[in-house]
């Protein structure tokens, strides 16, 4: 069956060092895969896309990866602060439709 | 630009009411969608749409009914409400390029009640 992960439902990290949150897939064949941040109450929101031709794409401090041998996206913040605190989202491309992860909830502590 | 609205952004239901959400956008985008998210899960997609005229069931249709007679609107509609539905639900929009979907836009969402 078709599965999305994305690890550990929390990940607490100390301000300054670098995030990483992990998005593996079975049974996909996307092609390409996008990250949102939401924070609570809110709708997500758009932060980066990654097509499968591409290994890595970069906006400010942000950096993904897509590895479609591994079925794996890494999504990078370095230099974290307090004001990424949020949950991610990774959406994978299934036939023209976006599916969701579950999504990772990023605290950042001054 | 507005970008996505929805409303209501809060609902309380009784069981057996049928209600219709309402989403508009002024971002003159091709695809637009229906989410609800449950506490501590994703998105899971209930219906979905290419364009005017063109609708399709996602992840979780059942109870649900959509229309899109314009570009910019694209209600939801309850049927008989349940309270296996009490969930928040996103509309969200995108341009396509090609069949490609590209970065969506999401409403502020409308937190749905049923008892």
């Amino acid at each position: 069956s078709q599965k999305i992960e994305q690890n550990s439902e929390a990940l607490n990290i100390q301000e300054g060092k670098t995030a990483t949150l992990t998005c593996n897939y079975t049974n996909y064949s996307p092609a390409y895969l996008q990250w949102y941040r939401q924070d609570p109450g809110r709708g997500p929101v758009f932060l980066l896309l990654i097509r499968e031709n591409e290994k890595e794409k970069r906006k400010e401090r942000l950096k993904v990866t897509f590895d479609t041998t591994l079925k794996q996206s890494l999504f990078h913040i370095t230099a974290s602060q307090p004001a990424d605190s949020a949950t991610y989202l990774c959406a994978l491309d299934n036939a023209g439709k976006s599916t969701f992860g579950d999504g990772t909830t990023l605290t950042v502590k001054p | 630009n507005a970008g996505v609205t929805q409303t209501p952004k809060f609902q309380v239901l009784k069981t057996g009411q049928s209600m219709t959400l309402q989403c508009a956008q002024d971002m003159n985008h091709e695809y637009m969608s229906w989410y609800r998210q449950d506490p501590g899960m994703g998105l899971r997609l209930i219906h979905y749409s290419v364009g005017a005229g063109i609708t399709d069931q996602g992840e979780v249709p059942n109870g649900y009914n959509v229309s899109r007679s314009t570009t910019e609107d694209f209600p939801l509609r309850l049927l008989s409400a349940a309270p296996s539905q009490t969930s928040v639900y996103f509309c969200a929009s995108s341009y396509l390029q090609g069949i490609m979907n590209t970065e969506a836009f999401f409403g502020q969402g409308t937190r749905l009640t049923v008892v």
